[in-house]
């Protein structure tokens, strides 16, 4: 079975780039997590979805960062402009319903802004 | 909001035992445990629903207390394969998990 796909797995860019992280999640899956993993805070919850739909963006850190949810397979986390503190380990992840079920995470994308 | 765990890391002789805490200031709905070796993903462990119940995975195995908004994991004659970051995720109403900040375990030969 193929579990949750994120690309690029790495990405280094100049300050002031737009940044687009991709995923797709585990098919069937309705719920979808994004989160950014640093040494200082730790996993962190960005924003997560239901059935496509956003329902808690509390954790965008400000508007330089948007995500999208399009249909059921895929999901985009975009930052623009970015900053070097931006620099982390993004990690998506779904569920099959939106509580007590264990979250299936992506190998991440290792984002460095310069 | 954010979970608290201790100890922060742990360095054990293989075969050893270990306990991580994990305690909330809110009521808990549920506990999840997932654990991260360096450069991979978190992987889950188990959940731990309100009620008080205690779960077992091998030789890992977890308690919850609701009363005291605490769950602790316990490893039992750890092995190298043990070895990584454990999270505790808390689920205060049924749908986002907060992680804490991770316990550090090393296991040594």
């Amino acid at each position: 079975d193929a579990g949750v796909i994120q690309s690029p797995r790495h990405e280094v860019t100049e300050m002031g780039q737009e940044v687009t992280l991709r995923c797709k999640p585990i098919s069937g899956h309705n719920s979808l997590f994004w989160y950014r993993q640093t040494m200082m805070r730790g996993l962190e919850l960005l924003i997560y979805f239901n059935n496509n739909v956003p329902i808690d963006d509390s954790g965008m850190p400000e508007d330089r960062f948007s995500a999208k949810m399009p249909n059921a397979s895929f999901s985009t986390l975009k930052i623009q402009p970015s900053e070097p503190r931006d620099s982390a380990v993004y990690f998506c992840a779904s569920t099959p319903a939106r509580s007590n079920q264990p979250q299936h995470f992506g190998d991440g994308t290792r984002l460095s802004i310069l | 909001q954010q979970p608290v765990q201790s100890p922060q890391a742990v360095i054990l002789r293989e075969g050893e035992d270990a306990v991580i805490n994990c305690s909330s200031s809110k009521a808990l709905y549920s506990v999840h445990w997932y654990r991260q070796k360096h450069g991979e993903a978190p992987v889950f462990l188990m959940i731990l629903l309100k009620g008080g119940e205690q779960k077992g995975h091998e030789k890992i195995s977890a308690s919850f207390n609701e009363k005291k908004q605490q769950s602790s994991l316990y490893l039992t004659a750890s092995q190298l394969s043990y070895s990584g970051t454990y999270f505790c995720g808390t689920e205060i109403r049924d749908d986002k998990i907060i992680f804490g900040k991770g316990t550090r375990l090393h296991i040594l030969p």
